[in-house]
C-alpha cells in the first residue's frame, strides 16, 4: 500500500521560503498512472489545493499561490517536493501531500499525515 | 475558480440518525464531485468519487449523489466512529477546489 510523509523545517521566518518534502513508499513517483500534489490547510479552517507535478515535470499551481510556489520532483529519491516563498504569517498550515490519480476522475486517494509549518519570526 | 458551498456549516446529531450534508458548485461540474472525512490531527479521507461512486473500503452507509451544482452526501445510520468534519471538492476544473466543512457532532 503506498504510503507519504511529508518532512522539511516547522517554522519558517516571515519573507524566507518555506521548503517541504514528500517521500513516497509502496509506489513510484514515476508511474504514469498518477499526479503528486500539495494541499493546506491553516489551523482550524479549510483545505486548499496548492498544486500538482507529474512524473515528466509538468506542473499546475493555484493561480492565487502561483508566483511564488515551485513544485519538483526527484524519480532517484522517489520524492517530490514544495517551496513556498515570501512566506507570512497568512501561510501558516499543515501542508499535505497527497497522490492524485490520472485519469478521469482527478481524486486524492492517498494523503500523507500531514506537517504543521508556522510562520513566524 | 470554482466556489464549493456546503450546507450547514454545522449541526449535531445522534448515533442511528440518517444525515445528508449538502454541497453546492457555484458552475456545473458534471458528476466531477469528491466527498471527504477528517478527523482531528489526521489527513482527510477519501469517501466518494464520481458523486456517487464509494472508494473502496467506505462502509455501504455511505452515499453520494448529485449532478451539475447540487450534490448530497447521506450517511444512512450514524456510527460513533463518524464523527468528523466533512469535505466536499470539486476536480472538474482547476485549480480543483473544496467546500468549507460540514462538522457533525454528537448530540
Amino acid at each position: 500500500q503506498v504510503q507519504l510523509q511529508e518532512s522539511g523545517p516547522g517554522l519558517v521566518k516571515p519573507s524566507e521560503t518555506l521548503s517541504l518534502t514528500c517521500t513516497v513508499s509502496g509506489g513510484s513517483v514515476s508511474s504514469g498512472s498518477y499526479y503528486w500534489s500539495w494541499i493546506r490547510q491553516p489551523p482550524g479552517k479549510g483545505l486548499e489545493w496548492i498544486g500538482y507535478i507529474y512524473y515528466s515535470g509538468s506542473t499546475n499551481y493555484n493561480p492565487s499561490l502561483k508566483s511564488r510556489v515551485t513544485i519538483s520532483v526527484d524519480t532517484s529519491k522517489n520524492q517530490f517536493s514544495l517551496k513556498l516563498s515570501s512566506v507570512t504569517a497568512a501561510d501558516t498550515a499543515v501542508y499535505y501531500c497527497a497522490r492524485i490519480v490520472h485519469g478521469e476522475h482527478l481524486i486524492n486517494d492517498y494523503w500523507g499525515q500531514g506537517t504543521l509549518v508556522t510562520v513566524s519570526s | 475558480a470554482i466556489r464549493m458551498t456546503q450546507s450547514p456549516s454545522s449541526f449535531s446529531a445522534s448515533t442511528g440518525d440518517r444525515v445528508t450534508i449538502t454541497c453546492r458548485a457555484s458552475q456545473g461540474i458534471s458528476s466531477y464531485l469528491a466527498w471527504y472525512q477528517q478527523k482531528p490531527g489526521k489527513a482527510p479521507k477519501l469517501l466518494i468519487y464520481a458523486a456517487s461512486t464509494l472508494q473502496s473500503g467506505v462502509p455501504s452507509r455511505f452515499s453520494g449523489s448529485g449532478s451539475g451544482t447540487d450534490f448530497t452526501l447521506t450517511i444512512s445510520c450514524l456510527q460513533s466512529e463518524d464523527f468528523a468534519t466533512y469535505y466536499c471538492q470539486q476536480y472538474y476544473s482547476y485549480p480543483q477546489s473544496f467546500g468549507q466543512g460540514t462538522r457533525l457532532e454528537i448530540k
